[in-house]
């Protein structure tokens, strides 16, 4: 993802709606892609990861989208509820050589409204 | 498993202090990474290590920043000195090996140079 500076994108949703937040990343050579969640105050927590060998995977209550020819990844959460608000970062696996290196997007602040 | 376990949770110094911050990793992981966390820069890579070997320290700021690991359940990221603009949060994270890419993170170091 691109930095955007001071200010995260923000989505805003009601309760019980669907969320889709999108992601682009910039190594046409990444081959593994994986979305955190960050509550205030806390370390980035796993959700759901995939390889580009493929374009969907499901979770609970969410579900990651990979475009290989557009490079852009989405996060879609279902149904969605007060405490997933937090702010998610996309994050590709950059690494020549063969070593894992997590290279992470800006982050996009997910704010859920009763 | 206790998780990654970062020390101190916070931290306030004077600029010109030496700061040292502290991670073990989760036992049997083979990678493990420092980041730091900003507004304005996100979530940047500053070094990992792969079987306690340094691998990429090409995020590491100034010569003022070192990483050692010592042993496998160890390792420290110092700054010396310390500058007000190096008021972030680090987070330390590890991971399992290389296929397995998912990071664990710690719960950061809230670092204030004043």
């Amino acid at each position: 993802g691109e930095s955007v500076g001071l200010h995260l994108p923000t989505l805003s949703v009601q309760e019980g709606d669907n969320s889709i937040i999108n992601c682009a990343y910039s190594n046409s050579a990444s081959d593994y892609f994986i979305w955190y969640k960050q509550e205030s105050g806390k370390g980035p927590q796993f959700i759901i990861d995939i390889r580009s060998n493929m374009d969907k995977r499901q979770g609970q209550r969410v579900t990651v989208l990979l475009n290989k020819t557009v490079k852009h990844l989405s996060l879609q959460i279902a149904a969605t509820q007060p405490g997933d608000s937090a702010v998610y970062f996309c994050a590709e696996n950059n690494a020549p050589g063969g070593y894992n290196k997590l290279i992470f997007g800006a982050g996009t602040r997910l704010a859920v409204h009763p | 498993d206790a998780g990654v376990i970062q020390s101190p949770r916070h931290e306030v110094t004077e600029m010109g202090q030496e700061v040292t911050l502290r991670c073990k990793p989760i036992s049997g992981h083979d990678y493990l990474f420092w980041y730091r966390q900003t507004m304005m820069r996100g979530l940047e890579l500053l070094i990992y290590f792969n079987n306690n070997v340094p691998i990429d320290d090409s995020g590491m700021p100034e010569d003022r920043f070192s990483a050692k690991m010592p042993n496998a359940s160890f390792s420290t990221l110092k700054i010396q000195p310390s500058e007000p603009r190096d008021s972030a949060v680090y987070f330390c994270a590890s991971s399992r090996d290389r296929s397995n890419e998912k990071l664990f993170f710690g719960s950061g170091t809230q670092l204030s140079v004043l």
